[in-house]
């Protein structure tokens, strides 16, 4: 089935710690985006990517940072930088006008 | 001034009535707009798309777009208890791939 992948979906960080969260898709899509959403909040924009070997930073970049080596794939790294790390973060992707398709999603929480 | 703004509500209805819901932009250049609806804990989901100005509409769901004020709501008929959730507005900017989101309105419908 095509689709968007995110894992792992429950993801704990030592304060200190840089992690990594995954983001697949097989969907030929070429923009990738990845959100942030804190409780009863919107989705904010961390970075995106609209082609391989390129991504520009969203509204929230700072203490993150991403990949894009392969169209499938859209690694996001949450560093020791992001003093509040905890959130639910979503990746999604789309193809020219239509809409974002989004992955489950990975909660993190600092421990 | 957020690039995309929604009453955060919660916006209570009865079962049975039509819930409306709006979403204002600030960038004229926006081309195509989007209604996601999330369930506590959960990624979105796609309700919606429109890109011209009038009215859209797919089952009990009709989306409405006006350019010239810089607005998009959707109308939910005939509600249901099961409608009730967050319905996020999302925009893409002009010719670039941003895609942005609003703080999302919690609607709840009361049977």
């Amino acid at each position: 089935d095509g689709g968007i992948t995110q894992s792992p979906k429950y993801l704990f960080r030592k304060e200190g710690q840089n992690v990594t969260l995954s983001c697949e898709q097989n969907l030929n899509h070429d923009a990738m985006y990845w959100y942030r959403q804190d409780p009863g909040q919107g989705l904010r924009l961390i970075y995106y990517s609209q082609i391989v070997n390129d991504f520009q930073k969203g509204d929230i970049a700072e203490g993150y940072s991403v990949s894009r080596e392969k169209k499938e794939s859209f690694p996001l790294t949450v560093t020791s930088a992001q003093k509040n790390p905890t959130a639910f973060y979503l990746c999604a992707s789309k193809q020219g006008p239509t809409e974002a398709f989004f992955g489950q999603g990975t909660r993190l929480t600092v421990v | 001034q957020k690039e995309v703004e929604q009453n955060s509500g919660p916006l209570s209805v009865p079962e049975g009535a039509i819930a409306s819901l709006n979403c204002t932009y600030s960038d004229r250049g926006s081309q195509s707009f989007f209604w996601y609806r999330q369930y506590s804990g959960k990624s979105p989901e796609l309700i919606m798309f429109i890109y011209s100005n009038g009215d859209k509409e797919d089952g009990r769901f009709t989306a409405q777009l006006n350019k010239a004020s810089q607005y998009v709501s959707l109308l939910i008929r005939d509600s249901q208890p099961s409608d009730s959730a967050t319905y996020l507005c999302a925009v893409r900017l002009g010719n670039f791939n941003k895609f942005y989101f609003g703080s999302g309105t919690k609607l709840n419908v009361k049977p």
